[in-house]
């Protein structure tokens, strides 16, 4: 069960590059890495999903190095509709399942 | 197409009383989850089921019964509340292609209890 560390939050400023890094040591060769963002009131939302090198599409990036034991999103020039919780999430259904998002990075964005 | 739907959208229960909280979905999806959030914190898994007729338990179960009779639909009981269970509830739903896996998440249900 690959645990993950990622920091409490972050600031930016509407404009920049935000880049959140997920760490996850002890990742098991089969896990994906899965991005989730939180909106208040609201309930998670799918970002990006990879398993290694780097994924793209039209809201995030996800860069995975080749030892897999960390994960970084870029959400590229970021806007205050970006203000959100952001949960990395490492392991496979259904066993990974006993697993639950941790307590994510809250970014802020502002103006 | 609704996605995950949750009834209802906010409770208030007494200490000791029972309810059950709905989730459905109308994607097909074969498995489903029930979580808690509780302030500033993450989503802990309670209860989870990966069919029709079989579920499973998460991080926090205790407290807590669910069923799964139909596909589309995943009950979440609680049988004598406690003000520890005073907390944000979301649903969620998936269909695992291979080893890859995307929930798709309900509005939420907030239970107040006191």
């Amino acid at each position: 069960l690959a645990k993950t560390t990622q920091p409490i939050s972050m600031d930016s400023y509407e404009g920049q590059e935000v880049n959140i890094t997920c760490s996850h040591n002890n990742i098991a060769t089969n896990d994906y890495i899965t991005w989730y963002q939180q909106f208040p009131s609201q309930g998670p939302r799918f970002i990006i999903q990879g398993y290694k090198t780097k994924v793209t599409n039209e809201v995030a990036s996800l860069f995975i190095p080749a030892d897999r034991k960390s994960s970084t999103l870029s959400l590229p020039r970021v806007s205050l509709s970006d203000t959100a919780v952001y949960y990395c999430l490492v392991g496979v259904p259904p066993n990974d399942y006993k697993l639950s998002f941790g307590a994510g990075t809250t970014v802020t964005v502002r103006a | 197409n609704a996605g995950v739907t949750q009834t209802p959208k906010f409770r208030v229960l007494k200490t000791g009383q029972s309810m059950t909280l709905l989730c459905a979905q109308d994607m097909n999806h074969e498995y489903m989850y029930w979580y808690r959030q509780d302030p500033g914190m993450g989503l802990r898994l309670i209860h989870y089921s990966v069919g029709e007729g079989t579920t499973a338990k998460g991080e926090v179960p205790d407290g807590y019964n669910v069923s799964r009779l139909k596909k589309q639909n995943f009950l979440l009981g609680l049988e004598s509340a406690a003000p520890s269970q005073t907390s944000v509830y979301f649903c969620a739903s998936s269909y695992p292609q291979g080893l890859q896996e995307t929930q798709y998440f309900g509005p939420g249900t907030r239970l107040l209890v006191l």
